[in-house]
């Protein structure tokens, strides 16, 4: 099935940096949604978007739909500890259908 | 709070049984989800539901059966013709009937012994 380019897979960062990460596709989505998820628990939504250039923020977390509509990045400043989880994309393709990346692992050193 | 609730969080089973994960949520939304995890890839689609009394085949179907009798409720039945059912079990729901946000439940571990 498809599936969304997702970099970097791994990052391994000190508490107080900053992180960057990026989804990209061949196919236009209409909205771009980031989630964290924790071992052995469910995805939580981060951040939605739903416009070419939107810039959303929700807290430490800002999330940019690119303009071509095929990409999208999630930035996390200042990394504390308990940001430790895999973060990954979901692009909407249409009515009913997401596709979703692979994931990155942040692990944060204190 | 409102929410997607899974259950059972763990479930064991033997080769040549069937399974049933329960998937309720009381958000109101009309279109649900069944997603299948495992390590490595994206959630792959199992079937969704727009309304109650209908449901569509996702992309790896085969080997499960689900059934929407009810809005809030979307159970899932692993049946023994799944090849290789162990895996992470997520059911989701969205809002405005198919589009924009996905919000998904805890999760359900099936591991066949």
């Amino acid at each position: 099935g498809q599936q969304l380019n997702q970099s970097p897979q791994s990052m391994f960062i000190q508490e107080g940096e900053d992180v960057s990460m990026n989804c990209t596709s061949s196919s236009i989505f209409n909205t771009w949604l980031w989630y964290k998820q924790e071992p052995g628990e469910g995805p939580v939504l981060l951040i939605a978007l739903y416009k070419a250039g939107e810039l959303t923020s929700n807290g430490r977390l800002t999330a940019q739909f690119g303009i071509t509509r095929k990409d999208s990045f999630l930035n996390i400043s200042a990394s504390i500890p308990s940001d430790v989880g895999i973060y990954f994309c979901a692009g909407q393709l249409g009515t009913y259908k997401y596709i979703f990346g692979t994931g990155t692992r942040l692990k944060v050193l204190a | 709070d409102g929410g997607i609730t899974q259950s059972p969080k763990y479930l064991f089973r033997k080769e040549g049984q069937n399974v049933t994960l329960s998937c309720e949520q009381n958000l109101n939304h009309d279109a649900m989800y069944w997603y299948r995890q495992d390590p490595g890839q994206g959630l792959r689609l199992i079937y969704y539901s727009q309304i109650v009394n209908d449901f569509q085949k996702g992309d790896i179907a085969e080997g499960y059966s689900v059934s929407r009798e009810k809005k809030e409720s979307f159970p899932l039945t692993v049946t023994s013709a799944q090849k290789n059912p162990t895996a992470f079990y997520l059911c989701a729901s969205s809002t405005q009937g198919g589009t924009g946000e996905l919000f998904f439940g805890e999760g359900s571990r099936l591991t066949v012994l």
